[in-house]
C-alpha cells in the first residue's frame, strides 16, 4: 500500500532563515505531487505541483519554492523566510490517471 | 471556472443528531467531488468521491453525499453524529485544467456536544 511522509513535523523558524520542507512517497511510481499551505483559518492553497522528475508547476507567486530531485520525493523550500510564510503545509499525492488525492501529515511551521 | 463553495462555516450539533454540512459547486461540466475531513493538526482523509456513477456516495465512518445537478448541490450527511466526527470537513471539485487539480471549499468546523 502507499504511504506518504512529511518532516518535520513541527518547525519554529526565525524570519529570513532559510526553510527546507521533505515529502516522500512509497509504494508507487511516477505520482503527480503537490504541496498545499493552509494559514490558520482559511482553507487550502495550492502552491505548487508536479507532474515528473525536475518538473514543477507554480500556482502562486511567492516567497517560496519547489523541487523533485527524485521520482517520489517533494521538497519545498525558501531562502529567507517572512512572518506570511507561517502554516501548515500539506504534501499530497495521485495517480497521474485519478483525480483523488491523498494527504501527508503535514508540517506546522512557525515563523517568528 | 470551476468553483466551490461551502455555506457554513461552522455547524454544531448534539451527539446522535443528524449531520447537514452543504456544499454547492459550480462547473461547467460533469465534475468530480470529494469531501475531505481533517482532524486537528493532521493531514486531510477522504471521506468520500463522486465520479457520475450513482448520484448518493456511501463513504467511511457513516458519512454519505447526495449529487444533485439540479441543485448544483453536493450535502454531506450523517444519521447520527458521534464525538468523533468534530473535525474540519473540505468540500472539493476537480479542475479542468488537468494535472488532477482540486479546488477546495473554505471549510466547515463541525463541532459535537455531548
Amino acid at each position: 500500500s502507499q504511504t506518504i511522509h512529511q518532516w518535520p513535523a513541527t518547525l519554529v523558524q526565525p524570519v529570513g532563515s532559510p526553510l527546507s520542507l521533505e515529502c516522500t512517497v512509497e509504494g508507487t511510481s511516477n505520482p503527480n505531487l503537490y504541496w498545499y499551505r493552509q494559514a490558520a483559518g482559511r482553507g487550502l492553497q495550492l502552491l505548487f505541483y508536479s507532474v515528473g522528475i525536475g518538473q514543477i508547476s507554480s500556482e502562486v507567486p511567492q516567497n517560496l519554492s519547489a523541487s523533485r530531485p527524485q521520482d517520489r520525493q517533494f521538497i519545498l523550500s525558501s531562502k529567507k523566510l517572512l512572518l506570511s510564510d507561517s502554516g501548515f503545509y500539506l504534501c499530497a499525492w495521485s495517480l497521474d490517471y485519478q483525480e483523488t488525492q491523498y494527504f501527508g501529515p503535514g508540517t506546522r511551521l512557525l515563523v517568528l | 471556472a470551476q468553483s466551490v463553495t461551502q455555506l457554513d462555516s461552522h455547524v454544531s450539533v448534539s451527539e446522535g443528531t443528524p449531520v447537514l454540512l452543504r456544499c454547492n459547486y459550480s462547473s461547467s461540466y460533469s465534475p468530480s467531488l470529494f469531501w475531505y475531513v481533517q482532524h486537528p493538526n493532521k493531514g486531510l482523509q477522504l471521506l468520500l468521491k463522486y465520479t457520475s456513477a450513482a448520484t448518493l456516495v456511501k463513504g467511511i465512518n457513516g458519512f454519505e453525499a447526495e449529487f444533485k445537478k439540479s441543485e448544483t448541490s453536493f450535502h454531506l450527511t450523517k444519521p447520527s453524529a458521534h464525538m468523533s466526527d468534530a473535525a474540519e470537513y473540505f468540500c472539493v471539485v476537480s479542475d479542468t485544467g488537468g494535472y488532477n487539480k482540486l479546488i477546495f471549499g473554505a471549510g466547515t468546523r463541525l463541532a459535537v456536544h455531548p
